[in-house]
């Protein structure tokens, strides 16, 4: 059971835009900065978002996050085969004095 | 360019230790803690703790308390993870990732670099 809560699938077709929730409360997503993560099949994850929006160099414009409470979500427009991946998002916790995951959501280009 | 090489792929019997290492190289070893992160066969990613390079204290999460261990040589700016008495639910991928300083709810950023990740299977 994961501190944070994604769902566990997403898709879409090419071009379509799509978006990906992290649920969690005020002693994380509340009250700390949100991370991104990317992880194609087989390789390790990628971090792609961090301080909610930022986007790490060379992480197309396509990939946009926002914070808003305790939520969190990754946007994902002009969707391609290429983004066929998982994504999780992490934070800290206050509460337990560490950093959390959510626990991932794959997203499917159909 | 910032690099975490891990070490190979492990396989071992129930109750056995094992030592999974993480060479970095391109950054200052010592300025930024190591995390480790477990991720089960088809599950999502665990954080397991931290290391702090500059003194050598360890920080577990709950869930990896008593039989788990981080180490370091920064000698060859190495960091190690240990666990000992394998259980079959051992069996994952570990990941060494790099963390912001004295990390905190004012922590911008984290886990900027991965290893490529150690496949360790535990099997009688």
């Amino acid at each position: 059971q994961s501190v944070l809560t994604q769902p566990p699938s997403a898709s879409g077709t090419p071009g379509q835009r799509v978006t990906i929730s992290c649920s969690g409360s005020s002693s994380n997503i509340g009250s700390s900065f949100v991370n991104w993560y990317q992880q194609l099949p087989g390789t390790a994850p990628k971090l792609l978002i961090y301080s909610h929006d930022q986007r790490t160099s060379g992480v197309p414009d396509r990939f946009s996050g926002s914070t808003s409470g305790t939520s969190a979500s990754l946007a994902i427009s002009g969707l391609q085969s290429e983004d066929e991946a998982d994504y999780y998002c992490a934070t800290w916790d206050d509460s337990l004095n560490g950093w959390v995951f959510g626990g991932g959501t794959k997203l499917t280009v159909l | 360019q910032v690099l975490l090489v891990q070490s190979g792929s492990e396989l071992k019997k129930p109750g056995a230790s094992m030592k999974v290492s993480c060479k970095a190289s391109g950054y200052t070893f010592t300025h930024f803690p190591m995390n480790w992160v477990r991720q089960a066969p088809g599950q999502g990613l665990e954080w397991m703790g931290w290391i702090d390079t500059s003194t050598g204290n360890p920080t577990y999460a709950q869930d990896f308390t008593g039989r788990f261990g981080f180490s370091l040589d920064t000698s060859v700016s190495t960091a190690y993870l240990l666990i000992d008495g394998l259980k079959s639910e051992d069996t994952a991928l570990y990941y060494c990732a790099r963390g912001p300083p004295h990390p905190s709810r004012s922590s911008a950023w984290t886990f900027d670099y991965w290893g490529q990740g150690t496949l360790v299977t535990v099997s009688s």
